[in-house]
């Protein structure tokens, strides 16, 4: 079964609006951590937030928020102002605390921002 | 800010051959991460290394292997190339191993390699 599924394969957004991204996650563990990734169309994979399962507040980094649905083992990627530089491939990723230290991916979703 | 550094960024190779991939990581970072990335796919994660000793293992093919040297830099060794070897390799760093569940990963550009 999938660890991290991403539903959407490809989004389109118009700039400066707000923008979710989807994500769900499977795991038996009652420790774990969910990351999110941008890798833009150079290839290099950045960091932009991350939320773990015993945090009781959604995380937030600037522009970015995570809407995390503990029961329903969602956490997914809200983008505020879109800008034309946020086109890129979005990965949500998994890491289950008590199975390593690995990071488990899901398929991402291609986010494309219209001027 | 100080990144990951990777070398080279790009490499070709004919089958068969062998290839090194070298990772500099994200100075104080005691832990290193490799994955490898198939056109149009998602990571899948390699092996990892915490204080120069390996710490978790995926699906690396034996064909591969991987260390963690004093100075904290790791190198992918890779031989025996195949076609399916062609890939985006990442190198990623972390301060711990992750057993608190924070540790953050953060990625090198990649090194992408061409098997012909």
């Amino acid at each position: 079964a999938q660890k991290i599924t991403q539903t959407q394969p490809g989004m389109f957004v118009q700039e400066k609006e707000a923008v979710t991204l989807d994500c769900t996650y499977d795991t038996s563990d009652q420790s774990y951590g969910l990351f999110w990734y941008k890798q833009p169309s150079s290839g290099e994979m950045i960091f932009l937030i991350y939320q773990g399962s015993y945090d009781e507040q959604n995380a937030t980094e600037g522009r970015y928020s995570l809407n995390f649905q503990k029961a329903r083992k969602s956490a997914n990627l809200v983008i505020s102002a879109s800008q034309l530089g946020d086109s890129a491939m979005y990965f949500c990723a998994m890491r289950e605390n008590n199975a390593g230290n690995m990071l488990t991916f899901g398929g991402g979703t291609r986010l494309m921002v219209k001027p | 800010a100080a990144g990951v550094i990777q070398s080279p960024r790009h490499l070709i190779k004919e089958k068969r051959e062998t290839a090194t991939l070298k990772c500099y990581p994200i100075p104080r970072h005691d832990t290193v991460y490799w994955y490898q990335q198939g056109p149009g796919q998602d990571p899948q994660f390699l092996i990892s290394f915490y204080e120069k000793m390996q710490s978790d293992k995926g699906s690396i093919p034996d064909r591969f292997s991987a260390q963690q040297f004093s100075d904290y830099h790791s190198e992918l060794n890779m031989s025996s190339l195949e076609l399916g070897d062609s890939a985006l390799y990442f190198c990623a760093s972390s301060l711990g191993r992750g057993t608190s569940g924070k540790e953050t990963q953060y990625f090198g550009p990649g090194t992408r390699l061409l098997v012909l």
